[in-house]
């Protein structure tokens, strides 16, 4: 049974290009989480997505930043015109649905996203 | 919203000692509790959890406790070993929300 997937595990933009990093939850589970970590911090939650839904994203910047999970691929994790500070690991979490053991939340190895 | 502190950031024991890392949130609401291990270079690993309506949870050399009125919860590793090594991570979550709030960190050291 594959865990999380991301990719790419690296990507390296200069400033003002646009990244896109994806996810593909383990099998069976509908929820997604993005979390972005900076050098020696813990994660900062952005944003939870339910399969064509964005269900809370007050955690993700208001500009450049978005998210979807289409009913069909992976969810997607999009940055316009990045800049150095948009630099971090950026790691996608995956849930089942409700009920019982909702909570738990499973990461992927992270996409490490390194701004020019 | 949920703060969440972490202490200590870092922590050396010699194999076979035990490691004690502790946690505190503020928000009431939190619910849920898990405990992360971290590898260099890779994604969290869920270790351990405990839910509110639980004082203690063990898993073999691995045991969290948890105090709701003081709002603080431990994760206690015994006969610790050089593989324990990493940075481990305690969260809390209201249920209701779903969004985890990270503490900074602790980087655990096991010297063989």
């Amino acid at each position: 049974n594959a865990g999380v997937m991301q990719n790419p595990r690296h990507l390296v933009r200069r400033r003002g290009q646009e990244a896109r990093l994806r996810c593909s939850p383990m099998k069976g589970h509908s929820h997604v989480y993005w979390y972005r970590q900076l050098p020696e911090e813990g994660l900062k939650f952005m944003v939870y997505l339910q399969k064509e839904n964005i269900i809370d994203e007050s955690g993700m910047p208001k500009e450049r930043f978005s998210a979807e999970f289409p009913k069909e691929g992976p969810s997607i994790l999009r940055i316009q015109q990045v800049v150095r500070g948009d630099s971090a690991a950026y790691f996608c979490a995956s849930s089942p649905l409700p009920p019982g053991g909702t909570d738990t939340q499973y990461f992927g190895p992270g996409t490490r996203l390194t701004v020019l | 919203g949920e703060n969440v502190e972490q202490h200590p950031s870092t922590l050396s024991v010699q194999e076979g000692d035990s490691a004690v890392i502790k946690c505190t949130y503020s928000d009431s609401a939190s619910n849920y509790f898990p405990w992360y291990k971290q590898e260099l270079g890779k994604g969290p690993q869920l270790i351990i959890d405990i839910r509110s309506n639980v004082g203690e949870k063990k898993d073999q050399r691995i045991a969290v406790t948890l105090n709701k009125t003081a709002k603080h919860f431990s994760l206690h590793i015994t006969e610790t070993q050089p593989e324990d090594s990493a940075v481990y991570f305690c969260a809390a979550m209201d249920t209701g929300r779903r969004a985890l709030t990270f503490g900074s960190g602790t980087r655990l050291q096991v010297q063989p």
